[in-house]
């Protein structure tokens, strides 16, 4: 089966300017995961979604962050403006589990995000 | 805080050796732990879980140890291979925080050929 789809790869911003990253998870996976990885760290969640209703953006920074999950398929996740520290690698995951039952979480390549 | 974290972050081992990865863990109604390995320029990749009402398990190569008393994790490598060479993540489910998983800091893996 096809695994999870980031885009871009790679993206060289400078402060202030605005960014976008697109996942498309695997089929029917039901729910779907933003991350965050800075050099070094393990990955940070940012926002959790369950079909395209969020169940947990607890972490994620509201005043420049902001991520939709339209029809429940495909996600963006929008920076604006963008900081010197939101340089990291975006990971986004899916998985084919709802809330209650275990499983693993699938994860796409990553964009690296560098902010000059 | 709840957190997940690694007792060393760098490990180099010898190609064929057996290799022991460690991981504390602080939340104790943590019910499910998970390792994931993740290569350069790649997402993190299920390696294998467990869950608390278990103490080991075992896949292809690897094992995983959970001792809930004092709250760690290992992950033990058969027959370290140069293709093992990674980071290796564990990671917490707290599945009262809507199956949230808190990964720890990561441990990086070198084999020497």
């Amino acid at each position: 089966e096809a695994g999870v789809a980031q885009s871009p790869r790679y993206k060289i911003i400078e402060k202030r300017q605005s960014v976008a990253f697109w996942c498309n998870p695997i089929s029917g996976h039901a729910t779907l995961y933003w991350y965050q990885q800075i050099l070094g760290q393990g990955p940070k969640l940012l926002i959790q979604f369950q079909n395209n209703g969020v169940v947990d953006d607890s972490q994620l920074p509201k005043d420049r962050f902001s991520a939709e999950r339209l029809k429940g398929v495909d996600s963006t996740l929008k920076i604006q403006p963008a900081k010197l520290e939101d340089s990291a690698v975006y990971l986004c995951a899916s998985s084919p589990r709802t809330s209650g039952s275990y499983g693993e979480q699938f994860f796409g390549p990553g964009t690296r995000l560098t902010v000059l | 805080g709840e957190s997940v974290g690694l007792h060393l972050p760098t490990l180099s081992v010898q190609e064929g050796d057996n290799s022991i990865i460690n991981c504390a863990y602080s939340n104790s109604a943590s019910d499910y732990f998970i390792w994931y390995k993740q290569e350069s320029g790649k997402g993190p990749q299920f390696i294998i879980d467990i869950r608390s009402n278990m103490d080991k398990r075992q896949g292809q190569r690897v094992t995983v140890l959970l001792n809930k008393t004092v709250k760690h994790l290992s992950l033990q490598i058969a027959a370290t291979q140069p293709g093992d060479s990674a980071v290796y993540f564990c990671a917490e489910n707290q599945e009262t925080s809507y199956d949230k998983v808190i990964f720890g800091p990561g441990t990086s893996l070198s084999v020497i050929p």
